[in-house]
């Protein structure tokens, strides 16, 4: 166990929906990463918040979008829904101390089928 | 921005034997290269990691290796069990400056054959 945690486990939804993927960090973990792992793209780097502030953005798309409370705890929210955005969604995180290469820890995941 | 190639993407071995996955980066600034296991239905577990100032690292069965020059870095894995059997995942990070997301490879999905 990471310490990570996501919900939902599972989420079975249709196209042209909205859903939300939250996401619980490690305890003292300022930085929450998301990934999306597809069969054809493999992990793909999505967005990064930092203590309730975007850090770096990576592959997302504008239909998605993410929010780090002050609780530090993070949500995916995914809008418009395709057949192509069926895929895993990972949540990580890590202590971001500066100059230090730290771990980052991934939560289980949450599978999104878009039916 | 950084691509990190990873092969084989399917690796077969029989219990007991070696198995070796190699990674090769772009980034010459990335200097931090974790291992992740995936089983089915988890979420990635780092295994060994290695920063750019060192040239291997051992843990138990499990080593990685890393050079600089060429850019490649490899995972190796002794006396294998079917427990072994996983994706694995090599990634690359640089550790200056804001953003710090890993790049991962494809994967390789490893059998160990009992």
């Amino acid at each position: 166990d990471s310490g990570v945690t996501q919900t939902p486990k599972h989420l079975i939804t249709a196209t042209g929906q909205r859903v939300t993927l939250r996401c619980s960090p490690r305890s003292g973990d300022l930085s929450v990463y998301w990934y999306q792992q597809s069969l054809d793209q493999g992990l793909q780097f999505l967005i990064q918040y930092y203590n309730g502030e975007e850090r770096a953005k990576g592959n997302i798309l504008e239909r998605f979008s993410a929010q780090q409370f002050p609780d530090l705890h993070s949500e995916l929210n995914l809008s418009s829904l395709e057949l192509g955005d069926s895929a895993l969604y990972f949540c990580a995180s890590s202590v971001e101390v500066a100059g230090a290469t730290d771990t980052q820890y991934f939560g289980p995941g949450t599978r999104l089928t878009v039916l | 921005g950084e691509n990190v190639e990873q092969h084989p993407s399917t690796l077969s071995v029989q219990e007991g034997d070696s198995a070796v996955i190699k990674c090769t980066y772009s980034d010459s600034a990335s200097n931090y290269f974790p291992w992740y296991k995936q089983e089915l239905g988890k979420g990635p577990q780092l295994i060994i990691d290695i920063r750019s100032n060192v040239g291997e690292k051992k843990d138990q069965r499990i080593a990685v290796t890393l050079n600089k020059t060429a850019k490649h870095f490899s995972l190796h894995i002794t006396e294998t069990q079917p427990e072994d059997s996983a994706v694995y995942f090599c990634a690359a990070r640089k550790s200056s400056g804001s953003a710090r997301q890993l790049t991962f490879g494809s994967g390789t999905q490893l059998t160990v054959l009992p």
